[in-house]
């Protein structure tokens, strides 16, 4: 399979623990992209990364959050000190830029995301 | 700042009949991208469509196709012959370039639930 790829597929966790997930782009894709969706909304934007720098960050991006791509290729996000409004599904995607492609166009392949729920 | 309106929380339709899906989008670029993606029950993401701004056609693909009204900022997904598997969730989404900026985040709508009744 050489879609992206999210670990673990659930996560639940008591409020005040450290929680970390994994995503793994596709191979090739120097984009990649962290949003977070609670029930009954479209997914909303936390940070991207091309390659291994992280070139935005949404104010949703609290303290506790962080993200890091260190070698360009898989990505993980790490909530410190969760709490209960940090129950969402967290999805991940990846894109490929080039110099030679419309600008306009951005095709993000999306992982079936991480379901955290905070008890 | 943008903003994507999708007005309809749910929609019923009968297989094999064609179903529009509404989105309304907000924005002060002028050069901007539309999609739509499908989510089903699973949960991942599905890509659909992509529609340009500066497109002079609208975007198909397969039983997919855009209805893009510029001036009116509408980007409705027309499915054709609907079947049962596309009961599932639809967004609508929007992606901004600018000279610039670096946003490459998409804005989602809140969705559109659509069930095929058999």
């Amino acid at each position: 399979d050489t879609g992206v790829s999210q670990n673990p597929r659930h996560k639940i966790t008591k409020r005040g623990q450290n929680v970390t997930f994994r995503c793994d782009p596709i191979s090739e894709h120097n984009r990649l992209y962290w949003y977070r969706q609670t029930l009954g909304q479209g997914p909303e934007f936390l940070t991207y990364f091309q390659n291994e720098a992280q070139l935005e960050k949404s104010r949703l991006l609290s303290d506790r959050f962080s993200a890091e791509r260190p070698k360009g290729s898989f990505s993980t996000l790490e909530i410190q000190r969760t709490e209960q409004g940090d129950s969402a599904m967290y999805l991940c995607a990846s894109s490929f830029i080039s110099g030679t492609r419309r600008l306009s166009y951005n095709e993000q392949f999306f992982g079936p995301g991480t379901r955290l729920t905070v008890l | 700042a943008q903003k994507i309106t999708q007005t309809q929380p749910g929609m019923f339709v009968q297989e094999k009949e064609a179903v529009t899906l509404d989105c309304t989008y907000d924005t002060s670029d002028p050069s901007y991208g539309l999609f739509w993606y499908k989510q089903p029950s699973s949960g991942e993401m599905i890509f659909l469509i992509y529609q340009g701004s500066y497109d002079q056609q609208n975007a198909t693909e397969g039983r997919y196709s855009l209805n893009f009204q510029k001036a009116r900022k509408s980007a409705n997904l027309v499915i054709s012959a609907s079947q049962l598997g596309d009961s599932a969730m639809y967004f609508c989404a929007m992606r901004e370039v600018s000279p610039g900026s670096s946003a490459s985040k998409i804005i989602f709508g809140s969705g559109t639930r659509l069930s095929i009744r058999p």
